[in-house]
């Protein structure tokens, strides 16, 4: 089966510019995540959808980052502006999460979006 | 609360030999421990996980073993090869919520 697919691969902007990360998760996969991981740190959950609802946002920094995943399947990641520290990779997963969750639904990662803020 | 812990961050290791990654965890909400591995360019992906009422679980060359009364957990790589030579991360769940350590850059030298 395909993976998780997402664009660009690359980016680079000057700080207070804006950017949209694109992702489009395996098929079926009811639930989708954004993370954000820092050089040399683990993934860090921004955002995360069940089917298209939110479900946590709690850690993602609403004053400048907003997403949204429209009839349930692809998704779109936003900053506007952005900041110097908002260089990282951008990773998009989805899971399947067969009604009720699980802890144990693999999560499975797409390959990321470098954003180099300068 | 949410932190998961661990060390080292990077270890070189001689092909043949074991390499070992240590985890530790607060949350006694967390109630699912996978290990992932990164290479460069490329996303996490799953490797390896534990239920914490099992004290040990083993898939080819790779084992996990989990401490529940010590909230520790940690991964060996038996017979590691160059081609293992990645970053692993630890983590732990709770609900479908993943929470990731910082990292261990694995270097197999041939």
């Amino acid at each position: 089966e395909a993976g998780v697919a997402q664009s660009p691969r690359y980016k680079i902007i000057e700080k207070r510019q804006s950017v949209a990360f694109w992702c489009n998760p395996i098929s079926g996969h009811a639930t989708l995540y954004w993370y954000q991981q820092i050089l040399g740190q683990g993934p860090k959950l921004l955002i995360q959808f069940q089917n298209n609802g939110v479900v946590d946002d709690s850690q993602l920094p609403k004053d400048r980052f907003s997403a949204e995943r429209l009839k349930g399947v692809d998704s779109t990641l936003k900053i506007q502006p952005a900041k110097l520290e908002d260089s990282a990779v951008y990773l998009c997963a989805s899971s399947l999460d067969r009604f009720p969750v699980t802890s144990t639904d693999t999560q499975y990662f797409g390959p990321g979006t470098r954003l180099t803020v300068l | 609360q949410q932190q998961v812990k661990q060390s080292p961050q990077s270890l070189i290791v001689q092909k043949g030999g074991i390499s070992i990654i240590n985890c530790a965890y607060e949350n006694t909400a967390f109630d699912y421990f996978p290990w992932y591995q990164q290479f460069p360019g490329k996303g996490p992906a799953l490797l390896i996980a534990i239920r914490p009422d099992v004290s040990e679980k083993k898939e080819g060359r790779f084992t996990i073993s989990f401490n529940k009364s010590a909230k520790q957990f940690s991964l060996h790589i038996m017979d590691s090869q160059p081609g293992d030579s990645a970053t692993y991360f630890c983590a732990a769940t709770s609900g479908s919520r993943l929470t990731f350590g910082e990292g261990t850059q694995l270097t197999v030298n041939p």
